[in-house]
């Protein structure tokens, strides 16, 4: 079966400049993560969706990140504008189901962000 | 805020030896997962214990969990240079939100 998809691999921007990513997550797949992966850390969760409604963006910095899941399938996530430490992997994975049942989540290779 | 705390944070180890990894996480859990990451790629799932179970074998790997100290172990068996890599522990605590500790940066040398 095919993986998730992310794009694009790299990107650098200047500060105060806006970026997106996109993921296509697994088809068939409810549950939809982004990451933030800041070097030597562990990954951050920034936005959880259940289908197209969001579960969980409590850690998302609503000021300037923002993100969509149309449809229940791809799903962007803008930061505008950006800053220095937004630096970091950003990374998507799907599950096939949420709610404590308790799957396995499929992550895609990450979008790596260099602000300078 | 991240829930899982791996130890130790680095381990370099030879080939043929075995790697323990250990996790501690703060609330009640409906399970934990086990992931595997190279440097510069996505991670990969290695295993998965329910909050009712103790042990899980998968191949090489053996994950024990404990809810009543709140912590789980990995052990990697008889490790390659290709189990190179950060290990990370995921908790679900509900809402299947994975919530992920720092990791353990494996170096298994030849």
């Amino acid at each position: 079966e095919a993986g998730v998809a992310q794009s694009p691999r790299y990107k650098i921007i200047e500060k105060r400049q806006s970026v997106a990513f996109w993921c296509n997550p697994i088809s068939g797949h409810a549950t939809l993560y982004w990451y933030q992966q800041i070097l030597g850390q562990g990954p951050k969760l920034l936005i959880q969706f259940q289908n197209n409604g969001v579960v969980d963006d409590s850690q998302l910095p609503k000021d300037r990140f923002s993100a969509e899941r149309l449809k229940g399938v791809d799903s962007t996530l803008k930061i505008q504008p950006a800053k220095l430490e937004d630096s970091a992997v950003y990374l998507c994975a799907s599950s096939l189901v949420a709610g404590g049942l308790g799957t396995e989540a499929f992550f895609g290779q990450g979008t790596r962000l260099t602000v300078v | 805020s991240q829930q899982g705390e791996e130890d130790p944070q680095a381990l370099s180890i030879q080939e043929g030896e075995n790697a323990t990894m250990n996790c501690s996480y703060k609330t009640s859990i409906n399970n934990l997962q086990w992931y595997r990451q190279n440097s510069g790629r996505g991670l990969v799932h290695l295993i998965l214990i329910r909050s009712n179970e103790r042990e899980k074998h998968s191949g090489r790997l053996r994950v024990t969990l404990d809810t009543s100290k709140k912590s789980s172990s990995l052990l990697i068996t008889a490790s390659r240079a290709a189990d190179t890599a950060s290990y990370f522990c995921a908790t679900d605590a509900g809402y299947s939100t994975l919530t992920f500790g720092k990791g353990t940066m494996l170096l298994v040398s030849p």
